[in-house]
């Protein structure tokens, strides 16, 4: 059973900073992993699947990137609506999520 | 408006059943896989379960095997979770959520991998006496 785990926990940051989200599974699932954005009282949103690829409607800020065990989510500068958490998932499993909050 | 909404939340004892309801609209809902995906208060995403589009497969997370069981009526572009024995850890938002799904073949072995491209707003199920 692939097992995802993400770094950090929490990343505390200012609007306007750069946003670094680290995915890593437990054995390669190739370029078979999507990055979703919640915010309090919403349902999760997809924002990249296959790694890199933004989904529809997705600010070109989000980008995706990595393969095999090791994948990165970057914001590119924070926006205010950006303060979320952030999960990865590949087929039924997913990460325990990041929490970006404002510092 | 493509969507999905849930139903069929509230509140039940430990040992009860409650049956949600998912309502799609916008898209063809009998051309996709769709699942329940749950989150404890506080908590991360659970996949618990997903259906295909005819309803002949089904499958499970393992700590609701036996108790929850999947199905739809693509007649009435509805998805159902009916749940049976339920316990306190079963306390969640349910979610519906419609897949994105692939193939993936290399050297000859084929596996499927999907995404949750669609997701409804959630129904709130509370077990507590």
């Amino acid at each position: 059973e692939i097992v995802l785990t993400q770094s950090p926990a929490t990343l505390s940051l200012s609007p306007g900073e750069r946003a670094t989200l680290s995915c890593r599974a437990s054995q390669s699932v190739t370029t078979y992993l999507a990055w979703y954005q919640q915010k309090p009282g919403q349902a999760p949103r997809l924002l990249v699947y296959d790694a890199s690829n933004r989904a529809t409607g997705i600010p070109a800020r989000f980008s995706g990137s990595g393969s095999g065990t090791d994948f990165t989510l970057t914001i590119s500068s924070l926006e205010p609506e950006d303060f979320a958490v952030y999960y990865c998932q590949h087929r039924s499993h997913f990460g325990p999520g990041t929490k970006v909050d404002i510092k | 408006e493509v969507q999905l909404v849930e139903s069929g939340g509230g509140l039940v004892q430990p040992g009860g059943s409650l049956r949600l309801s998912c309502a799609a609209s916008g898209f063809t809902f009998s051309s996709y896989w769709i699942n329940w995906v749950r989150q404890a208060p506080g908590k991360g995403l659970e996949w618990v379960a997903n259906i295909k589009p005819d309803g002949s497969e089904k499958d499970y997370v393992d700590s609701v095997k036996g108790r929850f069981t999947i199905s739809r009526d693509n007649a009435k572009n509805s998805l159902y979770l009916q749940m049976n024995s339920l316990r306190a850890e079963d306390t969640a938002d349910y979610y519906c959520a419609r897949e994105r799904r692939g193939i993936s073949c290399n050297y000859g072995s084929c596996s499927t991998y999907w995404y949750f491209e669609l997701w409804g707003r959630g129904t709130l199920v509370s077990v507590s006496s």
